[in-house]
């Protein structure tokens, strides 16, 4: 089993709907999540990060984080073309390091 | 500076040469971080810098690979005798304080390197 993992996708969406990208993690320890948004050929943007159980609201973005059942969640609301990019869930680990998932693929379609 | 600055931008080498790939962290920050991302693949963490403390190497996949970090601020990662399998995005981080719940890391823009 993966530290982190998350569906690859690609997870296609019309444009103005809800996007929800989903991520779980297997050190039950960890204290600190991220979601990086990482467009083709450029580097990780940090999106959202939520340390504490529940919803994080940040513009179209929410957080959603459930300690119990080890499961992250990044719902994006309205939808834009723009938004189309792999989504990377991170878990930070006491040392400071980040784990990464595989990143999920989303596009979003005019 | 206002954000991560890494060079060079872009690497193209042939086997066997040695690289240095090189990084500014944001300004204060105590924390640094290079990770690996080759082609259709995850974030691979490689070495992790905190203040004076001794790093984190646990991620080196060989000898081949080192890094420093002169002064507390730039770093450099060196690969040695470079094979084609070291072909990625070197991606450098940093962050405030390193550990503690809400650090967070911020990227620089990565460098590609490619080993003929």
């Amino acid at each position: 089993q993966k530290e982190v993992e998350q569906n690859s996708g690609p997870l296609s969406v019309p444009e103005g709907a809800i996007a929800s990208l989903n991520c779980t993690y297997s050190d039950r320890g960890s204290q600190s999540f991220f979601w990086y948004r990482q467009y083709s050929g450029k580097s990780p943007e940090l999106i959202m990060s939520i340390y504490s159980n529940g919803d994080k609201e940040d513009g179209r973005f929410t957080a959603q984080l459930n300690k119990a059942s080890q499961y992250v969640s990044l719902l994006i609301r309205d939808s834009q073309p723009s938004d189309s990019a792999t989504y990377l869930c991170a878990v930070k680990r006491n040392t400071g390091k980040l784990i990464f998932g595989q990143g999920t693929t989303l596009q979003v379609k005019p | 500076g206002a954000g991560v600055s890494q060079s060079p931008s872009n690497k193209v080498t042939e086997k066997g040469k040695d690289v240095e790939l090189r990084c500014d962290p944001i300004s204060g920050h105590t924390a640094l971080y290079w990770y690996r991302q080759s082609l259709g693949q995850g974030l691979e963490f490689l070495i992790y810098f905190q203040g004076n403390s001794a790093p984190d190497k646990s991620g080196l996949p060989s000898d081949r690979f080192s890094a420093e970090r002169t002064g507390g601020s730039v770093s450099t990662l060196t690969i040695q005798r470079t094979q084609q399998e070291d072909s990625a995005v070197y991606l450098c981080a940093s962050s405030l304080w390193g550990q503690g719940v809400t650090d967070t890391q911020y990227f620089g823009p990565g460098t590609r390197l490619t080993v003929l």
